[in-house]
């Protein structure tokens, strides 16, 4: 079956640049979405179909892909960042949802 | 405004079964498939599954076939989940989710409903 694989955790002082990738081997067919998610919170999508960036998230959130791995990139990152990131597609029949395990981002 | 309400907390048996409502609002309800996404206690999220209110067909992950349904009532804009026979580890949180089918994203989410497996 399809999996999507992230790093547990991701640590960045403030203003550096945090980089949280998701790995799939259906991903170069797959369009990915990421959602963040603040504690007692639902997820918030904050890249979509890969790159796009919906209205109201802040610029410095930015989404890239090569091959098989998807990175969100979060520029200039500030404390209120940290939360769990989650990237998500469809599975390899394109019929399913698929969640990756998750990315904790700590702010130091 | 978008809204998703669902009901609330329960405590269940494990082997019983579980209905979880969602009712949407400020939108035509018939134009987006609803999801169901879970988050057991310190988990990541875990998609279960998926209603078109339009048509009522729905989609379920796998490792939940068999035990999980949803419906529809268009008078009232709510979408139901059913998880039957449940056991220790549904414990979670359950979430409705409303696609945007342009964007292809999870766009508004219900509040959540905290469901708790004990005997």
């Amino acid at each position: 079956s399809s999996e999507l694989t992230q790093p547990p955790s991701v640590s960045v002082s403030p203003g550096q640049t945090a980089n949280i990738t998701c790995s799939g081997d259906e991903l170069p067919k797959q369009y990915v979405y990421w959602y963040q998610q603040k504690p007692g919170q639902a997820p918030l999508v904050i890249i979509y179909k890969d790159t796009e960036r919906p209205s109201g998230i802040p610029e410095r959130f930015s989404g890239s892909t090569s091959e098989t791995i998807v990175t969100l990139t979060i520029s200039g990152v500030q404390a209120e960042d940290e939360a769990d990131y989650y990237c998500q597609a469809g599975d390899s029949s394109g019929i399913y949802v698929i969640f990756g395990g998750g990315t904790k981002l700590t702010v130091l | 405004q978008v809204q998703l309400v669902q009901s609330g907390a329960e405590l269940m048996k494990p082997g019983s079964s579980l209905k979880v409502s969602c009712q949407a609002s400020g939108y035509t309800f018939s134009n987006n498939y609803i999801h169901w996404v879970r988050q057991a206690p310190g988990q990541g999220l875990q998609w279960m599954g998926s209603i078109n209110p339009s048509g009522g067909d729905t989609k379920f992950a796998p490792r939940l076939q068999g035990r999980v349904s949803m419906t529809r009532d268009m008078s009232t804009s709510t979408v139901y989940m059913q998880l039957r026979s449940l056991k220790f580890d549904d414990t979670a949180i359950y979430f409705c989710a409303r696609v945007d089918p342009v964007a292809g994203t999870f766009d508004h989410w219900g509040q959540g409903t905290l469901v708790t497996v004990s005997s």
